[in-house]
């Protein structure tokens, strides 16, 4: 079965602009879910789907950070205007249930100069 | 709140012999507990997940790990590395009774020394 789609792989952008990160998750996987990964770390969760509600966003910065899945399917995470403090890797996962292991997309390296 | 303690930044270990790469883990309630193996520039590989039953589960690619109640910890293992098996490996938990989803350790890079 195809795996978690995610695009661009790499971004590079000045500060002040705006990105757009696109996921695709794996086929019948309801719950979807938004990381960022800081260099040296573990994930940290920004948002997670249960179909097309998000039902924890509290991790994500509200000012500038927006995402949306409409239909239930892909999802989309903005960054509008980017910070320097932003550069990190942002995956996205899926998962089938609460109790599921996730499974992670390749993740895009953003990098704000 | 739910937190996870992996000790080492990392471990280096010979080809052939035994790995073990630490975790310990902090819930309020009864935990389910991962670990994920990351390649550079990949995302999160799922290795194995401990929900409940058998304390000593086992996973993909050779490697298990043991729940430990009374130590709150989940070590994983691996009886004989391999030279592919370096990596960055995560321990993740979360609290069945919360609605809050997974937290990661910070990792630790495991080096299989040929």
């Amino acid at each position: 079965e195809a795996g978690v789609v995610q695009s661009p792989r790499y971004k590079i952008i000045e500060k002040k602009q705006p990105v757009a990160f696109w996921c695709n998750p794996i086929s019948g996987h309801n719950t979807l879910y938004w990381y960022r990964q800081n260099l040296g770390q573990g994930p940290e969760l920004l948002i997670r789907y249960e179909n097309e509600e998000a039902v924890d966003d509290s991790q994500l910065p509200k000012d500038r950070f927006s995402a949306e899945r409409l239909k239930g399917v892909d999802s989309t995470l903005k960054i509008q205007p980017a910070e320097l403090g932003d550069s990190a890797v942002y995956l996205c996962a899926s998962s089938s249930g609460s109790a599921a292991e996730q499974y992670f997309g390749p993740g895009t390296r953003l990098t704000v100069t | 709140a739910q937190s996870v303690a992996q000790p080492e930044d990392q471990v280096n270990v010979a080809e052939g012999n035994p790995l073990t790469v630490k975790c310990t883990y902090s819930v309020s309630g009864n935990p389910y507990l991962f670990w994920y193996v990351q390649y550079p520039n990949r995302g999160l590989q799922f290795l194995l997940k401990y929900i409940t039953g058998d304390n000593l589960v086992k996973g993909s690619y050779g490697f298990e790990a043991e729940f430990n109640k009374s130590q709150t910890s989940f070590h994983l293992k691996k009886p004989s590395a391999l030279v592919s098996d370096s990596a960055l490996y995560f321990c993740a938990v979360r609290d069945i009774g919360s609605a809050r989803q997974l937290t990661f350790g910070s990792g630790t890079q495991l080096t299989v020394l040929p």
